[in-house]
């Protein structure tokens, strides 16, 4: 079974640092790409950006980019979704989700991150 | 990129059909067969329910359709269930190893 697995809830305060994880399993990683998605509290689905694992080639929405970096180690079968300065607006639930082309299949649980002072 | 636009709701009885609606431009929905839809239920992750405008990924129900016509795209479910009722995302390429959302759609079995 295919299966994306993330790391836990976090409470971090502004201008900490933070790394969440989304690991494989089902699959040899470094066949599909792996997306990031943001959904603030109440509101919808947001496209971060992607990670090829084969060789950690990104692409990010113009949204997002220099805000957040996507990182991926194959030898563990992780991607990660990493802020170096949190802010309150960060504060949302993140999703990992297997591109196996032009659309997003399976998804992680959720990581939910909560910035506050 | 902007984000495609949705309706805010839509509802029908159980059995009826309802149609939900996503609109974009000629660089996204319109411009590539890449039109893909999202369940997704309170608290929990969403659920890929069509790929590629209107291709069903296995375990699905036929119920559950999919459509396009220039830059609107459309996901139809047929004999609505109780069961049906979440909330609804479209999702477009737009180009540039892109991708953008819809804002969503609340579906309510009545």
């Amino acid at each position: 079974e295919v299966q994306l697995v993330q790391s836990g809830a976090e409470v971090k305060k502004p201008g900490e640092s933070l790394r969440i994880s989304c690991q494989a399993s089902g699959y040899r990683f470094i066949t599909y790409w792996i997306t990031w998605v943001r959904q603030m509290p109440g509101k919808g689905l947001e496209w971060i950006g992607r990670i090829d694992p084969s060789d950690s080639y990104t692409n990010y929405s113009p949204s997002f980019q220099g805000h957040v970096t996507i990182s991926a180690d194959k030898s563990i079968s992780t991607a990660y979704l990493q802020w170096s300065s949190l802010k309150a607006s960060d504060t949302a639930m993140y999703y990992c989700v297997r591109q196996p082309y032009n659309w997003f299949d399976p998804w992680g649980q959720g990581t939910l991150v909560t910035v506050s002072s | 990129q902007s984000a495609l636009t949705q309706p805010p709701s839509a509802s029908g009885s159980p059995g009826q059909s309802v149609t939900i609606s996503c609109t974009g431009t000629s660089s996204d929905v319109g411009g590539y067969n890449y039109v893909s839809w999202y369940q997704q239920n309170p608290g929990k992750a969403p659920k890929l329910m069509i790929y590629e405008v209107s291709k069903r990924p296995s375990g699905v129900p036929d119920r559950f359709s999919g459509s396009k016509s220039g830059n609107t795209a459309s996901l139809t479910v047929s004999g609505l269930q109780d069961e049906d009722e979440a909330d609804y995302y479209c999702s477009s390429y737009v180009g540039s190893n892109n991708w953008v959302f819809g804002g969503g759609t609340k579906l309510t079995v009545l």
